[in-house]
């Protein structure tokens, strides 16, 4: 069984209309939920950490949100510049591993 | 700051050829982890070192993949021989010691492997 399941796999919308990302995580202990961006031939780069439920992050256009069981990734009124694949990943507690899920691909179009 | 660095950034070899990716990692991280992606699979971590000391090597597919840290600014993967199913993307990712800000790992470029 998969510890980080990401939906949808792919993800199309025109530019300004706004949406989320899924991710949920089966670890019993998390220690960090990180979100990553990454583009054509290139390594991920990192977007926010997540430690406990309720906490959230907000940079530029992208909103992230945790709870006991998934996190979301809210892109509100996004620009082409926004596609991209999002990945999301799980640290979990006592552990110095980060697992990955696979990845939303999202595509904005003009 | 300069961030993880990989070489070579492309490779394409022929099946049974030695093959050696490196990664020098950010400065003063003391963890080092070795990732696959395809996009079968998606990105599998292969190894991770602790101070230079491989810790889990669970996601290593088979023997012929090793990974070596001789010292804390680089490290290297290597497959011999190779098959055309190791074919894939991979990624080095570093990360500085404990505490919130030394939860988060930095990725390298990655180095796109082929074998014919």
């Amino acid at each position: 069984e998969d510890q980080v399941t990401q939906s949808p796999e792919a993800l199309r919308l025109q530019e300004g209309e706004s949406s989320s990302l899924n991710c949920s995580y089966t670890v019993s202990g998390l220690r960090g939920l990180f979100w990553y961006r990454q583009d054509p031939g290139k390594g991920p780069e990192f977007l926010f950490t997540l430690y406990s439920a309720g906490e959230e992050k907000e940079k530029e256009r992208l909103k992230a949100t945790l709870t006991k069981k998934e996190s979301f990734l809210h892109i509100t009124a996004p620009k082409p510049e926004d596609s991209a694949t999002y990945l999301c990943a799980v640290r979990e507690e006592g552990d110095d591993k980060i697992i990955f899920g696979k990845g939303t691909r999202l595509h904005i179009l003009p | 700051d300069a961030g993880v660095i990989q070489s070579p950034r492309h490779e394409v070899t022929e099946m049974g050829q030695e093959v050696t990716l490196r990664c020098k990692p950010i400065s003063g991280h003391n963890s080092l982890f070795w990732y696959r992606q395809t996009m079968m699979r998606g990105l599998e971590l292969l190894i991770y070192f602790n101070n230079n000391v491989p810790i889990d090597d669970s996601g290593m597919p088979e023997d012929r993949f090793s990974a070596k840290m001789p010292n804390a600014s680089f490290s290297t993967l290597k497959i011999q021989p190779s098959e055309p199913r190791d074919s894939a993307v991979y990624f080095c990712a570093s990360r500085g010691r404990q505490g919130h800000s030394g939860n988060t790992i930095y990725f390298g470029e990655g180095s796109w492997l082929t074998v014919v």
